[in-house]
């Protein structure tokens, strides 16, 4: 029972450069989540999706894009990478009607 | 603009006596409020949840109070023990599954 998988564990970007942050889920959970997590903020909500196919912005989208084709993955895309992008970041995934998200055990990406 | 506050960043407290948490939000449309802990290279794991409906939850050790008109919630973990140690995380949602999240409370028990 694997929960919710993110890869790669750690990276380190140049400015400027693209990447994708994956995530796959294997508990067939509809809701999937991208937060970062900075020193005195919390968590904040990247993108999220209800679904396949469905897909809408949080807090802090910008620089970022998501798509969700399948039920268990949803990737985050680094378009072009930024300073201010050096954060952990975190996928979830949640059943429908249930809010009690699952987390992955977290990306530290370092933008350099 | 957080919807979602958490004021204390830090709490020490003895083993033994009770730890209180609290968060306050500025959304009325959130209707499900949950707390999250987190260990330093974990994931965060989820703790306890309420409803809107609802005024009080419990499970064990710790219990959630809601207060609607005042937007406000709390933790209290009774006893707290060595292993609460952790970052503690309030977080609502409305009937979309947005998720959002306050900033975190550092809890550290003492003996």
């Amino acid at each position: 029972n694997a929960g919710v998988t993110q890869t790669p564990k750690f990276q380190v970007l140049k400015t400027g450069q693209s990447m994708t942050l994956q995530c796959a889920q294997d508990m067939n959970h509809e809701y999937m989540s991208w937060y970062r997590q900075d020193p005195g903020m919390g968590l904040r909500l990247i993108h999220y999706s209800v679904g396949a196919g469905i897909t809408d912005q949080g807090e802090v989208p910008n620089g970022y894009n998501v798509s969700r084709s399948t039920t268990e993955d949803f990737p985050l895309r680094l378009l072009s990478a930024a300073p201010s992008q050096t954060s952990v970041y975190f996928c979830a995934s949640s059943k429908r009607d249930y809010y009690g998200y699952t987390f992955g055990s977290g990306t530290r990406l370092t933008v350099v | 603009d957080q919807q979602v506050k958490q004021n204390s960043p830090s709490l020490s407290v003895q083993e033994g006596r009770i730890s209180i948490l609290n968060c306050d939000y500025t959304n009325s449309m959130f209707d499900y409020f949950l707390w999250y802990k987190k260990y330093p290279a974990e994931g965060p794991t989820f703790l306890i949840s309420i409803s809107s409906i609802k005024d009080k939850n419990e499970d064990g050790r710790f219990t959630v109070f809601l207060n609607k008109s005042a937007k406000h919630l709390s933790l209290h973990i009774v006893p707290s023990q060595p292993g609460d140690s952790a970052v503690y995380f309030c977080a609502a949602t409305d009937s979309w599954g947005k998720l959002q999240f306050g900033a975190g409370t550092q809890v550290v028990v003492t003996p």
